[in-house]
């Protein structure tokens, strides 16, 4: 069975930093092309940042109004894939998904349950 | 980035009823790259269609998706109660992916 469990979240000031955890089971994910994904609180769904897989030399791809500031990384012994966030901003504040694109189609397979991240002083 | 605008943003139906969402893209897309999903409340997203017509695994027979450049739809072609949610289109065709504003589908 597949798996994507988020962890990381909370409350945070804005400026400061979080990382988001993304921890995988149930499929090769040495091969997978991963994403985050949010959703604001007025329900706008918003594409975040993707890293692909070794073979792609875990090319990296970014929405403009995280770059410089996100940083998607992974760590494929542990099947997890995270999400480094500097100088957040209250218009950061969403859920979080992790999402698994499983077959190249860029579109989102799989999801997990997301993690809720809030920007405010 | 390319923009999807979605319509209409809330639909009151019956059940039996057909329902269909219209997704117009800001420029061109391939139909290899159009998709939908489901969000029921309180649940991450589902994917329901992909590629314009393709229905995801254990999806029924009564979604169904057409399309192509910058028109697409979506149709439930006799609502169910359980289909009570909201649904977004999404590109995949250019970078950065971007998701439609969304439709919610309310039963009367």
């Amino acid at each position: 069975e597949v798996q994507l469990v988020e962890t990381g979240g909370g409350l945070v000031q804005p400026g400061k930093s979080l990382k988001l955890t993304c921890a995988t089971s149930g499929f090769t994910f040495s091969n997978a092309w991963m994403h985050w994904v949010r959703q604001s609180p007025e329900k706008q769904l918003e594409w975040v940042a993707q890293i692909k897989a070794k073979s792609n030399n875990y090319a990296t791809y970014y929405a403009e109004s995280v770059k410089g500031r996100f940083t998607i990384s992974r760590d494929d012994s542990k099947s997890s894939v995270y999400l480094q966030m500097n100088s957040l901003k209250e218009e950061d504040t969403a859920i979080y998904y992790c999402t698994w694109e499983r077959l190249r189609g860029h579109y989102f397979d799989y999801w997990g349950q997301g993690v809720m991240v809030t920007v405010s002083s | 980035a390319i923009v999807l605008n979605q319509s209409p943003s809330s639909i009151i139906a019956s059940q039996g009823e057909k329902v269909t969402i219209t997704c117009r893209a800001s420029s061109s897309i391939s139909s290899n790259y159009l998709h939908w999903y489901q969000q029921k409340p309180g649940a991450f997203p589902k994917l329901v269609i992909y590629s314009t017509s393709y229905r995801a695994s254990g999806v029924p027979s009564r979604f169904s998706g057409s399309g192509s450049g910058t028109s697409y739809s979506f149709t439930i072609s006799r609502v169910e109660a359980e289909d009570v949610a909201t649904y977004y289109c999404q590109q995949g065709s250019s970078n950065p992916f971007t998701f439609g504003s969304g439709t919610k589908l309310e039963i009367k």
